[in-house]
């Protein structure tokens, strides 16, 4: 099993301009996550999912859509970057919901916006 | 919403037991406590959670007092692949990640 992968690893966008982070996970995990790390902080909830079609909004969603069409892929969209967004971005999966079940994380996505 | 106080960093030599504290004191009646490591450049890894009591596995025990204000991870003999940032969540499964903080964490230092 990958677990969690996410892609790309590390991107420069510039203000204004638009794109997708991917995560995938093959363990069947109805349960996804993303999370965004600011420097030298803890992780934020930007959104989740419990299971294909359905999401919600986590801590801090402003900025950010997301989709789940199937219960393997979970894609963040960021819409108009800005340098507030510069962040690194972190995937996870939960067989159970959380604190229940244990969150799996992907390696994370480094994002600068300048 | 059980918020969590923790130390901001420890230090410790080789070999040595490690025991991160962790505040919660309005935690829930049905509030879970979960640890994750988190190493550079990685995202956040599960170690332990718990309920009540103690509870051990492979890598670490955690101990909860009756009045589970508190937490204490314990880590055995630690080794220098052991520094990494600690996270104490506490939450519970109805309200799920919406209450579920990470916050900044304990910072060990695992010196040789």
């Amino acid at each position: 099993n990958a677990g969690v992968t996410q892609t790309p690893k590390f991107r420069i966008l510039k203000i204004g301009q638009s794109m997708t982070l991917q995560c995938a996970q093959d363990m069947n995990h109805n349960y996804m996550y993303w999370y965004r790390q600011d420097p030298g902080m803890g992780l934020k909830l930007i959104y989740y999912s419990v299971g294909a079609g359905i999401t919600d909004k986590g801590e801090v969603p402003n900025g950010y859509n997301v989709s789940r069409s199937t219960t393997e892929d979970f894609p963040l969209r960021l819409e108009l970057a800005a340098p507030s967004q510069t962040s690194v971005y972190f995937c996870a999966s939960s067989y159970l919901p959380v604190p229940q079940g244990a969150q799996y994380f992907g390696p994370g996505t480094r994002l600068l916006v300048l | 919403l059980a918020k969590t106080t923790q130390p901001i960093s420890m230090d410790s030599y080789e070999g040595q037991e490690v025991n991160i504290t962790c505040s919660h004191n309005n935690i829930a009646t049905n509030d879970y406590i979960t640890w994750y490591q988190q190493f550079p450049s990685q995202g956040p890894r599960f170690i332990i959670q718990g309920y009540k009591t103690k509870v051990t596995n492979e890598v670490a025990s955690l101990f909860i007092p009756a009045d589970r204000k508190s937490s204490t991870l314990s880590l055995p003999r630690v080794s220098l692949s052991d520094t990494a940032v600690y996270y104490c969540l506490v939450g519970d499964r109805q309200t799920g990640a919406n209450n579920l903080f990470f916050g900044t964490g304990t910072r060990l230092t695992v010196i040789p």
